[in-house]
């Protein structure tokens, strides 16, 4: 069992939808982090929550929306989305400020806009 | 801005051969964190092995080796008696030592490594 569990696995959805992805981990950590895995394409980074606060927002689009309710939690909300969103999400956590740490990841949601 | 670059898109290797990746960095930092990490067909990335930029000595784990060249800004990995189990997508990232969020990755395209029986 891993110890960051992201819900669903797959999500199809159409352009007009509105959906959520959802990302809980169980290792204690205080720092939570979205990824974007786009083939062909390296890792992009796109939210970081350090102790329930968004402290990053690499210039990602409004129609994605993140949402850290508390330490263990964090999900991003979909809406209106571009085929070119179609990619794999990945969610990671860790501890922060310890620096001799690693970050967990968990094993994504393969999203498809149609 | 950092950069990590991979140049081998994909790689195959003999059971029980011994096989490297390569990865360049681009940074003005001069202290950093460097990693590889694996993603099996499972998707969930594991982390391979760390190396802290201030450390001469290359990182070590089991079959699973670097060599670490700093002013080359070079970050090879070494996998030695290759089993099937390693089979992945292999990739190379780079991380700012600034005391803040460990997740901030900088991550490569990857290489894609067959492991042949």
């Amino acid at each position: 069992e891993t110890g960051v569990t992201q819900t669903p696995r797959h999500l199809v959805m159409g352009m007009t939808n509105k959906k959520s992805l959802k990302c809980e981990q169980h290792l204690g950590h205080n720092a939570m982090y979205w990824y974007k895995q786009s083939a062909k394409k390296p890792l992009e980074l796109m939210f970081v929550y350090s102790l329930e606060e968004r402290v990053e927002n690499n210039s990602v689009p409004s129609r994605f929306s993140p949402e850290c309710p508390n330490s263990s939690h964090l999900f991003l909300h979909l809406h209106t989305l571009q085929p070119e969103d179609s990619a794999l999400y990945l969610c990671a956590s860790s501890q922060f400020p310890v620096v001799n740490t690693e970050a967990f990841f968990g094993q994504g949601t393969r999203l498809t806009v149609v | 801005a950092q950069t990590v670059t991979q140049s081998q898109p994909e790689m195959s290797v003999q059971e029980a051969e011994t096989v490297t990746l390569s990865c360049t960095y681009d940074t003005s930092e001069n202290n950093y964190y460097l990693f590889w990490y694996k993603q099996p067909p499972s998707r969930q990335m594991i982390l391979v092995i760390r190396q802290e930029a201030y450390k001469q000595q290359n990182a070590t784990e089991n079959r699973f080796s670097v060599n670490f060249q700093k002013a080359a800004k070079s970050f090879s990995l070494k996998i030695s008696d290759s089993q099937l189990g390693d089979t992945a997508m292999y990739f190379c990232a780079f991380m700012k030592h600034e005391g803040g969020s460990q997740g901030n990755l900088i991550f490569g395209k990857g290489t894609k490594l067959s492991v042949k029986p």
